[in-house]
C-alpha cells in the first residue's frame, strides 16, 4: 500500500512569509496528525484529524497556525506569518484510529531565514 | 507535563558492536510504547509496538523490552551494522494526555563506522 505522502519536502522562506503543507495519508486512515520536530527535540503534537474533525489541537499556535482536513482524507498545514523558530521538520502521520500503530510520512524541512 | 527521556542522546559504535538505549517514561494512563528508526531524510519507521509489561519483541538482529511498572523499555541492537545509523525514537502512548496520545523523546542518534 502506498504511505503517507507529503509535500514539498524542503522549504525555504524568509520571516513574516506564509507557508502552506500538504499531506495525504494512507488510503482508509480515519485519523492525521501534524507534528513539529524541531532541531534536538522530539516530534511534538500539532493537531490530530478524526475524519474532518479536530481531536486535539491544544499546542497549535493558533495566532500563525492554521489546519484543515475538509474532505476527511487530505490536509493542509499553513503558517501566517512564519517566523525564525518555526524552523522544524513538519511530519504528518495517519492511523487507523487514534490509539492504532502510527504511519509517518517523510516530513517537509522548513527553514525560516 | 509528562516528559518521556531517552539516553543516551548519542552513540558511536564500530561495526559488529553490540548497543542498547533506554526509554523512560510515565507509567500512569500508559497504553502502549512505540520504537521507530528515523534515518536522514526518510519517514520514522515502525520497528515495534508493546502494551505489556514484561513484553519482548524481536525483529533481526533488534530486539525491545517493556517494564510499565517502573516505566521503562530497553531498545537492543545485536552486531550493529552501518545501515543501523540512524535517529531511534520512543513514543509513550498516553490516554487523555494534553499533549496528545503520543508523547514522544528526543531519540537517540547512533552512528556505525564500518
Amino acid at each position: 500500500e502506498a504511505g503517507v505522502a507529503q509535500s514539498p519536502r524542503y522549504k525555504i522562506i524568509e520571516k513574516r512569509q506564509s507557508v502552506a503543507f500538504w499531506c495525504n495519508p494512507i488510503s482508509g486512515h480515519a485519523t492525521l496528525y501534524w507534528y513539529q520536530q524541531i532541531l534536538g527535540q522530539g516530534p511534538k503534537l500539532l493537531i490530530q484529524f478524526q475524519n474532518n474533525g479536530v481531536v486535539d489541537d491544544s499546542q497549535l499556535p493558533k495566532d500563525r497556525f492554521s489546519a484543515e482536513r475538509l474532505k476527511g482524507v487530505d490536509s493542509t498545514l499553513k503558517i501566517q506569518p512564519a517566523k525564525l523558530e518555526d524552523s522544524a521538520v513538519y511530519l504528518c502521520a495517519s492511523s487507523s484510529s487514534g490509539t492504532d500503530e502510527q504511519f509517518f510520512g517523510p516530513g517537509t524541512r522548513l527553514t525560516v531565514l | 507535563i509528562l516528559n518521556v527521556e531517552q539516553s543516551p542522546q548519542s552513540l558511536h559504535v564500530q561495526e559488529g558492536d553490540s548497543t542498547n538505549f533506554t526509554c523512560s517514561f510515565p507509567s500512569s494512563n500508559f497504553y502502549a510504547l512505540h520504537w521507530y528508526r528515523w534515518e536522514t531524510a526518510k519517514s520514522p519507521e515502525a520497528l515495534f509496538v508493546m502494551t505489556l509489561n514484561g513484553d519482548e519483541k524481536k525483529k533481526g538482529r533488534i530486539s525491545a523490552t517493556l517494564n510499565t511498572k517502573e516505566g521503562y523499555s530497553y531498545l537492543y541492537i545485536k552486531g550493529s551494522q552501518p545501515e543501523d545509523s540512524a535517529t531511534y525514537l520512543c513514543a509513550c502512548g498516553i490516554y487523555g494526555g494534553s499533549q496528545g496520545n503520543l508523547i514522544f523523546g528526543k531519540g537517540t542518534k547512533l552512528s556505525v563506522k564500518p
